[in-house]
């Protein structure tokens, strides 16, 4: 059965200082990967999502994200973390076809201090 | 990209009694799906509604317990039944685009059991 881990449950760093969230996953098939964000009160919003190709996939706000299949991990970066980053950081995995029946991560919650 | 309204956006219900949140999409989609937020956890998949049948439900959930309609291409509602505490969540609605390959997620219903 499919899996994905955020090992970091919370996270704190100063704004401007640069942010990298783990996740491993665990997927019988080639897997499509998804890093979502929860803001209070919010809906989720997509970061950015990976299907094939290049490994290296830049998404909204200035995230990105690596698959390195050989670790079995699609971490989340930022170079520079803003006060509006604070928020909960969803990575998921989905069957061949996108973003229907995901399986979640249990997410990692950012806190940025000033 | 599809738009979702979600209603109510938060409820504080009884034990015993039921809820039923309304899903709204704002163009036709062929995929839905609730799903559920407990209170730090992860986002798990409850069923898929589908359309002019009955909702294919996960492991762990029933549809006497959480009764699924969609009777058309644009909504759909889910009721939680003879709730209690243990229901507290937050109760998502998703949508699942083909042509973005992205799943969009409503604003999500907050539900409290007292």
């Amino acid at each position: 059965a499919q899996s994905v881990t955020q090992p970091d449950i919370h996270i704190t760093v100063s704004e401007g200082a640069s942010l990298e969230l783990r996740c491993n996953y665990s997927y019988g098939a080639t897997p499509y990967l998804f890093w979502y964000v929860q803001s209070p009160g919010q809906g989720l919003q997509l970061l950015l999502k990976y299907f094939s190709g290049d490994t290296l996939v830049q998404g909204i706000k200035g995230f990105e994200a690596e698959f390195k299949r050989s670790q079995s991990s699609f971490n989340l970066r930022k170079p520079s973390v803003h006060w509006s980053d604070a928020a909960e950081y969803f990575c998921a995995v989905g069957p061949m076809g996108g973003g229907n029946k995901l399986t979640f991560g249990t997410g990692t919650q950012l806190k940025v201090e000033l | 990209s599809a738009v979702i309204s979600q209603k109510p956006s938060r409820d504080i219900c009884q034990r015993g009694t039921s809820l039923t949140i309304q899903c709204q999409v704002d163009s036709q989609v062929t995929m839905m799906f609730w799903y559920r937020q407990q209170p730090g956890q992860s986002l798990t998949l409850i069923a898929t509604a589908n359309q002019g049948s009955e909702a294919t439900y996960e492991s762990g959930f029933v549809i006497d317990k959480f009764p699924i309609s969609r009777p058309n291409l644009t909504f759909s509602t889910l009721t939680v039944s003879n709730m209690s505490p243990e229901d507290s969540s937050i109760y998502l609605c998703s949508v699942y685009s083909l042509m973005n390959t992205e799943a969009f997620f409503g604003q999500g219903t907050r539900l409290t059991v007292v």
